[in-house]
């Protein structure tokens, strides 16, 4: 299994609600990320998860909450958004956190916060 | 800091033309370089890759050689097809580093 997978594949919320975007792989890959892709930009790293620990936070806002509840699964808590955050999401995964190692991509979930 | 530049385009070929995308790279250690391609409407997906210098990824027709003394990783394919039409991002990665470095990206339209 070479594959990264995401659901929801598209997410439509308000500035008051709670949802939550799910990554899994099962590559047995150590390490997982969280990007932000804007329409015709490329992706922006937010959060590296290294062997189930947090590991980068690229100083994202509190609204964004990430999770690695084990191995395989990786989770982003999504409150109190704002409509510019509406964007792709796309989660990652590579075997380690070492730079040589290709990061596997989800097809993403594609959010609108109204 | 480490930094990717590629050509931004957009680049118009018709089909069965030479591709070349430009990338060059700046980084203070030996990076792993790679080439990822985002169809409309989905997600990256790796497309060919190099770790040291000299190397040359292959993959679906594409090349892409590993030019340490121009610091270069140009893409390039000798026969383009429709369905090649995408976003291609040069990328790159430090031996230390945890994140790809995304150049801006080139879309790449094919007509029949």
């Amino acid at each position: 299994d070479t594959e990264v997978t995401q659901t929801p594949k598209h997410l439509v919320m308000g500035m008051t609600n709670k949802k939550s975007l799910k990554c899994e792989q099962h590559m047995g890959h150590r390490a997982m990320y969280w990007y932000k892709q804007k329409a015709k930009k490329p992706p922006e790293l937010m959060f590296v998860y290294s062997y189930e620990k947090l590991s980068i936070n690229e100083s994202v806002p509190s609204r964004f909450s990430p999770e690695c509840p084990n191995s395989s699964l990786l989770n982003l808590h999504l409150h109190a958004l704002q409509p510019e955050d509406s964007a792709l999401y796309l989660c990652a995964s590579s075997q380690d956190p070492s730079g040589s190692n290709e990061q596997f991509f989800g097809p993403g979930t594609r959010l609108t916060v109204l | 800091g480490d930094s990717v530049t590629q050509m931004e385009g957009p680049v118009t070929l018709s089909e069965e033309a030479f591709l070349t995308i430009n990338c060059t790279y700046t980084a203070t250690g030996y990076p792993s370089l790679f080439w990822y391609v985002q169809y409309p409407g989905e997600g990256l997906q790796l497309l060919l890759k190099a770790t040291k210098a000299d190397d040359k990824g292959s993959n679906k027709g594409f090349e892409a050689t590993y030019r340490k003394e121009t610091t270069s990783f140009h893409l390039e394919k000798g026969s383009v097809q429709v369905s090649d039409s995408a976003v291609y991002f040069c990328a790159l990665s430090d031996l230390g580093g945890t994140a790809l470095i995304f150049g801006k990206g080139t879309t790449l339209s094919v007509s029949s």
